[in-house]
């Protein structure tokens, strides 16, 4: 059974670097293909894409928000860790994290964590 | 980069009505696109893939058309767990759209 979980922070204050932790089990990160994203969403608001890291370790950033952003694996752990720097109250979102799975020249986010909520505030 | 504006942002719908969601995107994006059901403080769940795949357990009431630019989400016979909102998302860049809330008449 595949499975991802988001930890971290639930406040954050600002100027501070939240540090996000996706961990999954049921698939290996090593598995050529397999990949993992970053995606938040403000209360009441849309989707927004965050950053991406694959089986190869090549990473990908909303080119937004690419210089606050690092996204980082640890396979041994079966991690994914996010970090953001300088956060501010327009950052508090549900953060989730999301599977990519191998096999597909389209990569769609086919299985999400259940997402965890951060709060920016001073 | 690529935009992607679905209409209308906003739906009513009775059950058993045929609806559908268009979601056009600033740039061509081939079949670069999947659609995906959000119900309030859940998670978004893969509905299609690759612009007209339906992922595996999800009703064929559900249907995907059209690439380039021009998508369409149709939703055949509309059933109660249908109420929530929906999201297009292009898999170049996976930036997604605005949303449309499909709620009940």
């Amino acid at each position: 059974q595949v499975t991802l979980r988001e930890s971290g922070p639930a406040l954050v204050k600002p100027t501070q670097t939240l540090t996000l932790t996706c961990t999954f089990s049921g698939f290996s990160l090593s598995t050529s293909g397999m990949c993992v994203s970053w995606i938040r969403q403000p209360p009441g608001k849309a989707l927004e894409w965050l950053a991406l890291i694959d089986w190869d370790d090549d990473k990908y950033y909303s080119t937004s928000l690419k210089t606050r952003l690092t996204i980082s694996k640890d396979t041994s752990k079966n991690q994914v860790v996010l970090t953001m720097t300088n956060m501010d109250p327009v950052d508090t979102a549900t953060y989730y994290c999301a599977r990519i799975p191998t096999g597909s020249p389209y990569w769609y986010f086919d299985l999400w964590g259940r997402g965890t909520l951060v709060t920016v505030s001073s | 980069d690529i935009q992607l504006t679905q209409s209308p942002s906003f739906l009513s719908a009775s059950v058993g009505d045929r609806v559908t969601i268009t979601c056009r995107a600033s740039q061509g994006i081939s079949s670069y696109l999947a659609w995906y059901q959000q119900k309030p403080g859940k998670a978004p769940k893969l509905l299609i893939y690759a612009a007209s795949t339906l992922q595996s357990g999800v009703p064929s009431r559900f249907s995907g058309s059209g690439s380039g630019t021009e998508f369409t989400l149709t939703i055949s016979s509309l059933q109660p767990e249908d109420f929530a909102t929906y999201y297009c998302q292009q898999l170049n860049r996976w930036t997604f759209g605005q949303g449309t809330k499909v709620e009940i008449k």
